[in-house]
């Protein structure tokens, strides 16, 4: 069966710091994947997506980055971290055929201080 | 402007009360899906619609796609379903959008 790891589950960084959120899929292959924000009291919205190794769309002009250095794995990155950054992330996954059920990771809370 | 749109923001129900979620879309899309996020913050996929109806249990979705209209339909409510419900819908590019969701607390 499928499933999706995402971790830290909660981490504390300073202003400034730096940022690595890993995402993991197992039991697919080409999956479609997707890292979210959801800030305190707000909506989901989606940050990043790739439907291929190397393959990253930019939805939200910010200092975060991501990549996908292999097919099954999507990280989330910053160099500096601002307090705005704070928030619920989560990494999630698709069928890379069109229409597919999407499912989720565990998330991961971060609290820029 | 939110290209999905969901109503109410906010919804009070008492337990055993039919409950009923819109969400309302500007263009086309190649699916939409109806999530469940308890407070913890973990999200569940509850249905994934590209036409007409489906039924889970206690739950209905249907869609409207000439509407661009969906509706989420929770029969004999349950204080185990209070939750965020959060409508997405997912373009013929993969992107995907979300309405800002609706906060569900049903009272025994």
């Amino acid at each position: 069966s499928q499933t999706i790891h995402q971790w830290p589950a909660t981490l504390v960084q300073p202003v400034g710091s730096p940022l690595s959120l890993e995402c993991t899929v197992e039991g697919t292959s080409n999956p479609n994947l997707y890292w979210y924000r959801q800030a305190a009291g707000r909506g989901l919205q989606l940050l990043f997506y790739s439907v291929g190794i190397g393959q990253i769309s930019s939805e939200v002009p910010q200092n975060l980055s991501a990549s996908r250095p292999q097919d099954r794995q999507f990280i989330l990155s910053s160099k500096k971290l601002l307090l705005s950054d704070s928030g619920f992330y989560l990494c999630a996954w698709s069928s890379g055929i069109t229409g597919n059920t999407i499912y989720f990771g565990e998330g991961s809370w971060l609290t820029v201080v | 402007k939110n290209e999905v749109e969901q109503s109410p923001q906010n919804l009070t129900a008492q337990e055993g009360e039919f409950i009923t979620i819109n969400c309302s879309y500007s263009v086309g899309i190649s699916a939409l899906h109806w999530l469940q996020q308890h407070p913890g913050g973990g999200i569940v996929s509850l249905f994934m619609l590209s036409s007409g109806k489906k039924k889970h249990g206690r739950l209905i979705a249907t869609i409207n796609i000439q509407e661009k209209h969906s509706s989420l339909h929770i029969t004999a409510s349950h204080p185990r379903d209070s939750a965020v419900y959060i409508c997405a819908v997912l373009y013929n590019n993969n992107d995907m959008r979300f309405g800002a969701g609706t906060r569900l607390t049903v009272k025994p």
